[in-house]
């Protein structure tokens, strides 16, 4: 079973739409998660990361975590074609900052 | 802005070739790292530097070997290419606090695509 996983997609909404895009891990030791967006052809950029289980929120962009299920999401609302990107969910570990990466989710926001 | 740049975008060589990919980041970070990029078996860890002429084997480090002779710069060698190393290559870098605490977020460059023919 591996550390995280992430339904690979592809998600396709139309604009306007709620978007949830989420992961599931089986590492208690995991304290700390992260969403990344990557765009076609660039590499991973940070858009959010949460210390602790609840919501954080960040514009349209919303962090969710329970750690008692061990599921994390990433909420879009009022998605726009600019979000169409792979969304990668992220966790460290390990002394030298060890991340260990979802699959990716690949969106697509239809105009 | 940090940014992390790599030698090539795209790159095509044949099998049993030495490949060099070359990656050089302007922030004076500590920690730098080489992972690739597959469909399906997302970013995996190939290896990574916490300093000068230090590495560590991450989770995939078979065929790839790496050199850190200046700080800025992060090398990854494949010694003898072969057909299953066809992917791309993403260069990270981090650094790493006056306390000694590692930041946890990863600068990535655009990323290298190797086709191995």
């Amino acid at each position: 079973q591996k550390e995280v996983e992430q339904d690979p997609g592809p998600l396709s909404v139309p604009e306007g739409a709620i978007v949830s895009l989420n992961c599931t891990y089986s590492n208690s030791a995991f304290q700390y998660f992260m969403w990344y967006r990557q765009y076609s052809r660039k590499g991973p950029e940070l858009l959010m990361y949460t210390y602790s289980s609840g919501n954080k929120e960040d514009g349209r962009f919303t962090a969710q975590v329970d750690k008692s299920s061990k599921y994390i999401s990433l909420f879009i609302r009022d998605s726009q074609p600019s979000d169409s990107a792979t969304y990668l969910c992220a966790m460290p570990s390990g002394g030298y900052q060890k991340v260990t990466f979802g699959t990716g989710t690949k969106l697509q926001v239809i105009p | 802005d940090v940014k992390v740049t790599q030698s090539s975008r795209y790159l095509v060589k044949r099998t049993g070739e030495k490949v060099f990919l070359e990656c050089v980041q302007d922030m004076d970070h500590e920690n730098m790292f080489w992972y690739r990029q597959d469909p399906g078996l997302g970013l995996r860890l190939i290896y990574f530097s916490y300093d000068v002429k230090m590495k560590e084997k991450g989770d995939i480090p078979e065929g790839y070997s790496v050199s850190r002779e200046k700080k800025e710069r992060f090398s990854l060698i494949l010694e003898s290419a072969s057909t299953n190393q066809t992917s791309m290559y993403l260069c990270a870098s981090t650094p790493r606090g006056l306390a000694g605490e590692n930041s946890h977020e990863q600068y990535f460059g655009p990323g290298t695509r190797l086709t191995v023919t």
